[in-house]
């Protein structure tokens, strides 16, 4: 079951230029990550936020996190090519088993 | 350094052919776990554990089997009856079940042949 939905699919733009992304939810969260993935590599835990934070910085990204819309957005300023990846958000569940559900993922692509 | 190690990196199975796939870490973690992508799309929870020697079934647990009778390793066997095998197979470990982020494995690709 797809907790997370990422929009958009796909993400194009130039270096330099800051890329969004956003996701959606169903159900309440402890709390809320996001990953990147490199072509065929495993994931990188990038930041965490939780139920009770509405925002988050780590060095060029951003996060917030809006709980009564069920909504969360990744904003990486000042993009570098080396930003090219595949972007995940992940909902740690307020209730049952505790583990991460994922959603389909951003392909964010950094033209140089 | 501390990580997790998942191999082979690269494996093929024949039809009806079990195959077990490793994962270690050495990062202390209690919990692990096994996800599957395939591609072009996001990651879904085959099996995890919060502890040695108890692990639950994932939403798509049906074909695969594990164990966890170290704090170290968690293997994944693919068996027969599993009709669609061939994906990637990402294991991942955290300090303890619920509120901390994951460490994942360079994962394996597994294909059937």
């Amino acid at each position: 079951s797809q907790q997370g939905e990422e929009d958009p699919q796909a993400l194009s733009i130039q270096e330099g230029e800051n890329a969004t992304m956003n996701c959606s939810y169903k159900t309440s969260i402890n709390n809320l990550q996001w990953y990147r993935q490199n072509s065929g590599r495993g994931l990188v835990h990038l930041i965490l936020i939780r139920s009770n934070e509405r925002e988050k910085h780590s060095g060029r990204l951003r996060v917030t996190l809006d709980t009564s819309k069920k909504s969360s957005s990744l904003l990486i300023t000042a993009s570098r090519a080396a930003d090219t990846a595949s972007y995940f958000c992940a909902t740690d569940r307020f209730q049952g088993a505790q583990k991460l559900v994922f959603g389909q993922g951003t392909r964010l692509t950094i033209n140089p | 350094d501390g990580g997790i190690t998942q191999s082979p990196k690269y494996l093929f199975r024949k039809e009806g052919q079990n195959v077990t796939l490793s994962c270690e870490q050495n990062l202390n973690h209690d919990a692990m776990y096994w996800y599957r992508q395939d591609p072009g799309q996001g990651l879904r929870l085959i099996y995890y554990s919060q502890i040695v020697n108890d692990f639950q079934k994932g939403d798509i647990a049906e074909g695969y089997s594990v164990s966890r009778e170290k704090k170290e390793s968690f293997p994944l066997t693919v068996t027969s009856a599993q009709k669609n095998p061939t994906a990637f197979y990402l294991c991942a470990s955290s300090i303890s079940a619920g509120g901390y982020g994951y460490t994942f494995g360079s994962g394996t690709r597994l294909t059937v042949v």
